[in-house]
Order: C-alpha cells, then sequence, then structure tokens
C-alpha cells in the first residue's frame, strides 16, 4: 500500500533547527521525493526537492537515506513566519503512478 | 508571468446538484492535477493531465467525480449530484513537464466547495 508517514505536530522557537522526516517505503525507484509549505488559505508552495543524498538551497536542506525510504527536511534557525504545515510528496509506481501528499506537519514557531 | 488560477474562490451548493470547478494553468505547463483537502487534512490526489493525452483517473473517489481539459491548457472539474462528503477545498497545480519525475508543482489558491 503505498503511504508516507509524518509527524503530525511539531514546535519549535525562533533560532533553532527544525528536522521533519517523512517515511515512504514503496517510492518509484528513480523519482524524487518533494517537500511542501502550506500556509492557512493558500494552495502549497514548493520547497526542496531531491533524489539521493543530499540537497541545500536558500531555504532548506533534505537529506535522503541510500535506501530512500524516508527523507527529512531540514529548517534551520526557523522564524515565526515558517509557522505552516509541511508535506512530502512522493510519486508511487506499482502498476500506476500515484502522487501521495504525506498528512502534513504542522510546525508551530514560538517566540 | 501570472500564475495558476481557479475559479469560483468559493461555491455552496445544495446537495444533489452539479457544479464545475475550473482551473487555469500557467501559460507552457503540459502537466495539470487536481488534489482535494478537506478540512484540516491533507493533500488527496485526484487526477492529472499530461498535454492532451487520456488523463490517470486513479485517483478519482467516485463515478461523480470527471474532468476534462480543452485544448491542452484550462480544465475543469465537474462534480455531479454532489454529497456532504465532497465539501473541501480543490486545489489544481500544474507543472512544466509531467511526472515520472517529479517536477516542481505551482498551485492555485483553491476553490472552496460548501455543499448544504
Amino acid at each position: 500500500l503505498a503511504k508516507t508517514t509524518q509527524p503530525i505536530s511539531m514546535d519549535s522557537y525562533e533560532g533553532q533547527e527544525v528536522n521533519i522526516t517523512c517515511s515512504h517505503n514503496n517510492i518509484a525507484t528513480n523519482d524524487y521525493i518533494t517537500w511542501y509549505q502550506q500556509f492557512p488559505s493558500q494552495g502549497p508552495r514548493f520547497i526542496i526537492q531531491g533524489y539521493k543524498t543530499k540537497v541545500t538551497n536558500e531555504v532548506a536542506s533534505l537529506f535522503i537515506p541510500a535506501d530512500r525510504k524516508s527523507s527529512t527536511l531540514s529548517l534551520p534557525r526557523v522564524s515565526l513566519s515558517d509557522t505552516a504545515v509541511y508535506y512530502c510528496l512522493v510519486l508511487f509506481s506499482g502498476g500506476y503512478n500515484k502522487l501521495i501528499f504525506g498528512a502534513g506537519t504542522r510546525l508551530a514557531v514560538h517566540p | 508571468g501570472a500564475g495558476v488560477s481557479q475559479s469560483p474562490s468559493n461555491k455552496v451548493t445544495e446537495k444533489g446538484k452539479d457544479v464545475e470547478l475550473r482551473c487555469d494553468p500557467i501559460s507552457g505547463h503540459t502537466a495539470l492535477y487536481w488534489y482535494r483537502q478537506s478540512l484540516g487534512q491533507g493533500l488527496e490526489f485526484l487526477i492529472y493531465f499530461q498535454g492532451n493525452s487520456a488523463p490517470d483517473k486513479s485517483g478519482l473517489p467516485s463515478d461523480r467525480f470527471s474532468a476534462e481539459r480543452t485544448g491542452g491548457s484550462v480544465s475543469t472539474l465537474t462534480i455531479q449530484r454532489t454529497q456532504q462528503e465532497d465539501s473541501a477545498v480543490y486545489l489544481c497545480a500544474s507543472s512544466l513537464l509531467p511526472p515520472p519525475p517529479l517536477y516542481e508543482q505551482y498551485f492555485g489558491p483553491g476553490t472552496r466547495l460548501t455543499v448544504t
């Protein structure tokens, strides 16, 4: 069964590093893992994408182990504006292709 | 350039009525996706279009749901005989190319559907 699993919620404080992990056992062998951020009443917004090892951009890093059964989004030095819901998105294949978003991790950043 | 737009932004309908939701993707994007997000929940994949090819309908929850994409651009999601459980925000997204692999998806603001 194609499924992704994320923690439901996390709390942090300004200036701290936040790591959110998503598990995805049956990801397509040649596909990327993507993370999105969503604020209330808005559509999700792309944060970062990776295939393996580590990817870094101006807002986040993404760590993917060799077996690719999980991925960890790392947000360095979060601020109040990082309070949002974070989703991992993977493409599962197995007779058909299907896009699966995780249930989302609600991150609350406190002053 | 313009992003993904959706209309209407809000729709209230009575149970049993049909509704049409519209999505205008980013110009030049060949892939278009529809998702459903129930209150406080994650995103549920419904359907995606690759250019003018027949869509992948594997995520549609019932045969009351259908979608079309005319001319490889604008898409309409139709829900027939709406039920209260259809109440949700319907999000549309587009990407430059279709999967696989996954390309960055650009989301519209969504249509909030309320079935009374």
